[in-house]
């Protein structure tokens, strides 16, 4: 049991290019979200979606664009890089019951820098 | 909107000293709490959580209690130790839509021996 993960680890890009960052979990979870943490703004919420083919707008989705194909994998896609993008990235996946076991969990993130 | 407001880092204490962290949020809805915790260079895990009003989370010495009425859920541990040198988050998830957390900036904890 793998849990959630992210490719790659580290990225750089220069501005105007695109790239899709991976998300993945084994856990069969409906939930996942993609994150960005900036420096003393903890985490944002870019895109989310509640199951397969279900996604949604979060906090800050502008240059952003996702799909939910299947349970297990949640892209998130940079459409034209800019240096604004630059983050942290973190994908989550939960179950979605809303009981005791509900817990969000974390993938150990995408480090992205946009020159 | 929800929103989640942490106490103001960085904390420095010394080995065994006593933490607080205080966390107050504010919620159209009736949320779910948790604190969570980011060692450096690693994703975030969750610490502990609270469903309900009055709720005690707890894990590895850390506890938060779920106040509704002040609408707080503040992170205290008795003694300290290098190891918790870490960031913590306190945050929210609104029950009517499990996928949306919102998260507060995080707290820097540096302790020293």
């Amino acid at each position: 049991n793998a849990g959630v993960t992210q490719t790659p680890k580290f990225q750089v890009l220069k501005t105007g290019q695109s790239m899709t960052l991976q998300c993945a979990q084994d856990m069969n979870h409906e939930y996942m979200s993609w994150y960005r943490q900036d420096p003393g703004m903890g985490l944002r919420l870019i895109h989310y979606s509640v199951g397969a083919g279900i996604t949604d707008q979060g906090e800050v989705p502008n240059g952003y664009n996702v799909s939910r194909s299947t349970t297990e994998d949640f892209p998130l896609r940079l459409l034209s890089a800019a240096p604004s993008q630059t983050s942290v990235y973190f994908c989550a996946s939960r179950s979605g019951t809303g009981g005791p076991t509900d817990t969000q969990y974390f993938g150990p993130g995408t480090r992205l820098t946009v020159l | 909107g929800d929103s989640v407001t942490q106490m103001e880092g960085p904390v420095t204490l010394s080995e065994e000293a006593f933490l607080t962290i205080n966390c107050t949020y504010t919620a159209t809805g009736y949320p779910s709490l948790f604190w969570y915790v980011q060692y450096p260079g690693e994703g975030l895990q969750l610490l502990l959580k609270a469903t309900k009003a009055d709720d005690k989370g707890s894990n590895k010495g850390f506890e938060a209690t779920y106040r509704k009425e002040t609408t707080s859920f503040h992170l205290e541990k008795g003694s300290v130790q290098v190891s918790d040198s870490a960031v913590y988050f306190c945050a929210l998830s609104d029950r009517t839509n499990a996928g949306k957390s919102t998260f507060g900036d995080g707290t820097t904890l540096t302790v020293k021996p």
